[in-house]
């Protein structure tokens, strides 16, 4: 079975850039999460989607920003990158409770 | 505010060696408690979970009490093996609204043979 996917593996960025960050819940789970884990912490929460809605948003500035599609993946944007957002960001899907997460992607910021 | 607090790490056990990574909790209302296992490079991986008080979660050798009376879901397993060397965070989620996992910083666990 395939689990929770994400894409790009790694990114680098420079100051200013956008990038956008993508991912594939497990088949029939409804609700994507998105989590930014900076080395050496805890990853913290910053959206939930279920069937396409906001659910909830953590505490990131408004350069933060997601969406789900109509297929439940979903995209996490961020603009005007920072060198502070370089993290390891993770997506999790899940179906009632339980959250699966996928790999991360890697964004260094430069 | 809701949040996790863990031991810091390293900590650093010979193989066989008993581990506890201690973990505490604020939270309003009943949350549900879990240890996540994350491996060089890799996500995070569901190690154990409890929902309800007095529950004890367990896998792969790894154990853990909800206690609700002191607030804490310390980690623990019997005897270590190499192959256990990751970081350890320690999560709760509170239903409602929104179904977040609030973590911990993490332990990072090193076994030596």
């Amino acid at each position: 079975d395939a689990g929770v996917t994400q894409s790009p593996t790694h990114l680098i960025k420079t100051r200013g850039q956008h990038v956008t960050l993508r991912c594939s819940p497990i088949s029939g789970h409804k609700s994507v999460s998105w989590y930014q884990q900076v080395l050496g912490q805890g990853p913290q929460f910053i959206f939930q989607y279920y069937e396409k809605e906001e659910r909830g948003r953590g505490n990131f500035p408004d350069r933060f920003s997601a969406r789900q599609f109509p297929n439940y993946s979903s995209e996490l944007n961020v603009n005007a990158l920072l060198l502070g957002d370089s993290a390891l960001y993770l997506c999790a899907s899940s179906l009632v409770g339980e959250q699966f997460f996928g790999p991360g992607t890697r964004l260094t910021v430069l | 505010g809701d949040s996790v607090t863990q031991m810091e790490g390293p900590v650093t056990l010979s193989e066989e060696a008993f581990l506890t990574i201690n973990c505490t909790y604020t939270a309003t209302g009943y949350p549900s408690l879990f240890w996540y296992v994350q491996y060089p490079g890799e996500g995070l991986q569901l190690l154990l979970k409890a929902t309800k008080a007095d529950d004890k979660g367990s896998n792969k050798g790894f154990e853990a009490t909800y206690r609700k009376e002191t607030t804490s879901f310390h980690l623990e397993k019997g005897s270590v093996q190499v192959s256990d060397s990751a970081v350890y965070f320690c999560a709760h989620r509170t239903y409602g609204a929104t179904n977040k996992l609030i973590f911990g910083t993490g332990t990072l666990l090193a076994v030596q043979p």
